[in-house]
């Protein structure tokens, strides 16, 4: 079975900051991996995502993520956070291109002027 | 981007009446969509997959029988919520899988039952 682990269920961080979420899987396959943003009562909207190929995915909105199989992790992070980044964030793995997404707890981010 | 819509976005209604939700992939055909709930401040919950053309996969703990999933066709999935009662409500979200695999998320539809 998956499972997700998103360290940290709210981070702050100042305007101009370095934006760093952390997210580590379980997966007995190799994993496909996401990262969605939440903001108020709407839907998710992706990030990135990381299927195969190059480690290091660079998403929307300045954002990427490295897969690590050592360290079965994939955080995600921006060099610079804006104020319009404030939202949740959610990690997610799934073990195929045919199976649901198992989500994290999601990580609440605030950016502060 | 690929859209998924879901209508209507918010709904209340009184304890003991059904409501319908749609999910619709406007720019392509889905032959599988997802149905989650999701609590204030929590994450998604998978209830169901709903595959086009068979009956929809339940996960464990959800009732069939009381969350009815309509996949009509490649591109529409209904979430129907018989009785409600005021604990089915929450925030109710859909997402359809894309060709090339991805899954794009609909907006969300609040369901209040008083």
């Amino acid at each position: 079975a998956q499972s997700v682990t998103q360290l940290g269920s709210h981070v702050s961080v100042s305007e101009g900051a370095l934006v760093l979420l952390r997210c580590n899987y379980s997966s007995s396959v190799p994993p496909y991996l996401f990262w969605y943003v939440q903001y108020p009562n709407q839907g998710l909207q992706l990030l990135l995502k990381y299927t195969t190929g190059a480690t290091l995915v660079k998403g929307i909105n300045g954002f990427e993520a490295e897969f690590k199989k050592s360290e079965t992790s994939f955080h995600l992070t921006k060099p610079s956070a804006h104020m319009s980044d404030a939202a949740e964030y959610f990690c997610a793995v799934s073990d195929s291109r045919n199976t649901p997404l198992v989500f994290g707890k999601g990580t609440r981010l605030s950016v502060i002027a | 981007g690929a859209v998924v819509s879901q209508h209507p976005s918010w709904v209340i209604c009184k304890s003991g009446t059904s409501v319908k939700i749609e999910c619709r992939s406007l720019d392509f055909q889905a032959t599988t969509m997802f149905w989650y709930r999701q609590f204030p401040k929590q994450s998604l919950m998978l209830m169901a997959t709903s595959n086009e053309g068979s009956k929809a996969t339940y996960e464990q703990g959800v009732e069939k029988d009381k969350f009815l999933i309509n996949h009509a066709s490649l591109t529409l999935s209904t979430l129907t919520v018989t009785s409600a009662h005021p604990e089915d409500s929450s925030f109710y979200i859909c997402s359809a899988r894309h060709p090339q695999e991805t899954q794009y998320f609909g907006p969300g539809t609040r369901l209040l039952v008083l």
